[in-house]
């Protein structure tokens, strides 16, 4: 069964602090493995997005990491500010890229992040 | 340039009616996506359009639910009747055509449906 889980499910930090949150996935065929981040009530924002072949990659003071061999992944997010506090969610995508199913995304139920003065 | 737009924001309506959401994606978008996330659950992926065709429809729930993208601009999807549990958000999403890379997939923010 394809499966994208993330821990924690929430977390508080002091704004300026660091964090990392975690993502497992079990996900077949796998096609790339997307972060985005998710306001209360809005849609959900693209951070990231990683093919099987790259390890890292950064968006301002967001990096995600990512082992294909572990299927794990991590979203590393530097110097915390207030706006940061959102939820975070790991998507996989699911299908061929070869025919177009690249949008066939299995979600993580998100981590709440809470940035605090 | 106008994001991924989604009406009606909420809707409240009684079991057994029918609702009618509407997204319209970035413009040039061949790519259309539905997905929703009901109370308490991840957001899941319903379909797929390309252009006016269903690529995948593998996500959609029973035939109460019906998707349409006429001319490949728009899309509509309908829930008739609907029930108590189709209560959650639904979001439209769209993007250009993937080269293999992993396109950027922008999403509207939702329609929020409740069935009383």
């Amino acid at each position: 069964k394809n499966q994208v889980e993330q821990s924690p499910q929430s977390l508080i930090i002091l704004e300026g602090k660091n964090c990392t949150l975690q993502c497992n996935y079990t996900v077949s065929p796998f096609s790339n493995l997307r972060w985005y981040k998710q306001d209360t009530g809005r849609g959900p924002v693209s951070l990231t997005i990683m093919t099987f072949s790259e390890n890292t990659k950064s968006n301002g003071r967001y990096t995600a990491t990512l082992d294909a061999d572990t299927k794990q992944s991590s979203l590393h997010i530097t110097a915390s500010q207030l706006s940061d506090s959102a939820s975070y969610i790991c998507v996989v995508s699911a299908g061929s890229m070869i025919y177009n199913q690249g949008g066939k995304l299995i979600f993580g139920q998100g981590t709440e992040l809470s940035v605090k003065p | 340039e106008a994001g991924v737009t989604q009406f009606p924001s909420h809707s409240v309506i009684e079991k057994g009616q029918t609702v009618t959401l509407r997204c319209d994606p970035i413009s040039g978008h061949d790519n259309l996506y539905w997905y929703r996330r009901v109370m308490g659950k991840e957001i899941k992926f319903l379909l797929h359009f390309v252009k006016e065709s269903k690529q995948d429809e593998s996500g959609m729930p029973n035939n109460r639910f019906l998707a349409e993208r006429t001319g490949g601009t728009y899309s509509t999807l309908k829930v008739q009747p609907a029930e108590l549990e189709d209560s959650g958000v639904y979001f439209c999403a769209s993007s250009q055509e993937d080269r293999g890379s992993g396109n950027t997939i922008y999403f509207g923010e939702g329609s929020w449906l409740t069935v009383v």
